[in-house]
């Protein structure tokens, strides 16, 4: 089972630069998350997405921007990157949205702006 | 306001010894679930327990225990005899549903050295 994956596991940036990161689930979850990793601060959200087609702003969205165009997958697109942009990005899955719905989370995007 | 704190940074210990990471939440809502994820230095995220605000029996895996407390508002993991597999950074984490959504709120991390 490869429940959630990633892409790419790492990737250098210059200022300015676009990318995205794509973000794969094969569990037939509903809903899917971005977050970002920064040392001491656990991790924060960036935009979610409850079902196909839908797409809403999290804790941390500026610089970012999302589209749900397949529900088993979900991207994160960095327009132009910044070096506040360093981080490690986690994708995570949930079957629902109620509290108790367990998010399994990706192996994460270690992501260097430069 | 929603918080989790994970006041131990970082804990070092040696094989063998048992060790409790604390966690200690803030809610105002009455339902809610806590979980604690395991990130070894692979760099995944792992899950390994979720818990209702209503159940606040512990509960034992193997190695692994957790004790829940709602008068005190904290949900303690502990390792018992400790092994170096178990050195990783260890998060707590406080979901309720916020904006229409399950907002999950993750505590800085306490980042477990295991030594031989």
């Amino acid at each position: 089972n490869a429940g959630v994956t990633q892409t790419p596991k790492f990737r250098v940036l210059k200022t300015g630069q676009s990318m995205t990161l794509l973000c794969a689930q094969d569990m037939n979850h509903e809903y899917m998350y971005w977050y970002r990793q920064d040392p001491g601060m656990g991790l924060r959200l960036i935009h979610y997405s409850v079902g196909e087609g839908t797409t809403a702003k999290g804790e941390v969205p500026d610089g970012y921007n999302v589209s749900r165009l397949k529900k088993q997958n979900f991207l994160l697109g960095l327009e132009s990157a910044a070096p506040s942009q360093t981080s490690v990005y986690f994708c995570a899955s949930s079957y629902g949205t109620a509290s108790q719905e367990t998010q399994y989370f990706g192996p994460g995007t270690r992501l260097l702006v430069l | 306001a929603q918080k989790v704190t994970q006041a131990q940074t970082e804990i070092s210990v040696v094989e063998k010894e048992d060790v409790t990471l604390d966690c200690v939440y803030e809610t105002r809502d009455t339902t809610y679930y806590l979980f604690w994820y395991k990130q070894p230095p692979s760099g995944e995220l792992v899950f390994l327990i979720r818990r209702n605000s209503f159940d606040e029996q512990n509960e034992i895996s193997g190695r692994y225990s957790w004790n829940f407390q709602k008068s005190t508002s904290s949900f303690n993991f502990t390792i018992t005899a400790s092994q170096v597999v178990d050195s990783a950074v260890y998060f707590c984490a406080l979901s309720t549903i916020s904006g229409g959504y399950n907002k999950l709120i993750f505590g800085a991390g306490t980042r477990l050295a295991v030594h031989p």
